[in-house]
């Protein structure tokens, strides 16, 4: 069965540094892989996905995340933090004609 | 450019009423979907519609019945509302049906309705 894994509920950062949220997955065949952001009370927002070909993507306000086929990873990273990058992140995965699956979200917070 | 609209955004029910949730989406898209968020179980597949006319269960369908009414909307319903079924949901669009090959699919999700039952 299809599984994503985020194994932080919370990541706390000071604005200014480096962020990195983790991913892992577990799918049978090449996966296409997505990271979505959630603000208080909205529904959740795109923010980039890995489909084949570079393993780091870039995606929407600075975010990009890196496709590591060995470790089976795919994780959220930006280089400065901002106090309004604050919010839930999910990683969801899927291949071919499976459903898409998502892991079960981690806060991110970032202090002035 | 409104995307997904969802109502309502908020419901209090007691045990054993019922309700519709409505869903509709202004942007053409084939597949539909509503996703229950719970806290510390991220987001679970109720039901969801490949295309107009079509509708299969997710993960978590027990307790809920949904009607693709056309194109642009889907709607969930709970029958007999119970208090296990408390929590956010979300409904979303996309313009394949994820059970394509047609490539990566992203989902356009609504502000979501928050439904507490008593």
């Amino acid at each position: 069965a299809q599984s994503v894994a985020q194994p932080e509920d919370q990541v706390n950062v000071a604005e200014g540094n480096p962020l990195t949220v983790k991913c892992t997955y577990s799918v049978s065949g090449n996966p296409y892989l997505f990271w979505y952001v959630q603000y208080p009370n909205r529904g959740l927002q795109f923010l980039l996905k890995y489909i084949t070909g570079d393993n780091l993507v870039k995606g929407s306000y600075g975010f990009e995340a890196e496709f590591n086929k060995s470790q089976t990873s795919f994780h959220l990273k930006k280089p400065s933090a901002l106090v309004s990058d604050s919010a839930l992140y999910f990683c969801a995965a899927r291949t071919g004609f499976q459903k898409l699956v998502f892991g079960t979200g981690t806060r991110l917070l970032v202090s002035p | 450019n409104a995307g997904v609209t969802q109502t309502p955004k908020f419901q209090v029910l007691k045990t054993g009423q019922s309700m519709t949730l409505q869903c509709a989406q202004d942007m053409n898209h084939n597949s539909m979907y509503w996703y229950r968020q719970d806290p510390g179980m991220g987001l679970r597949l109720i039901y969801y519609s490949a295309s107009e006319g079509t509708t299969d269960k997710g993960e978590v369908p027990n307790g809920y019945n949904v009607s693709r009414l056309n194109k642009r909307e889907f709607s969930l319903r709970l029958e007999s509302a119970a208090p296990s079924q408390t929590s956010v949901y979300f409904c979303a669009s996309s313009r394949d049906t994820l059970n394509s090959a047609s490539g990566a699919n992203v989902l356009t999700f609504g502000a979501g309705s928050r439904l507490t039952v008593l």
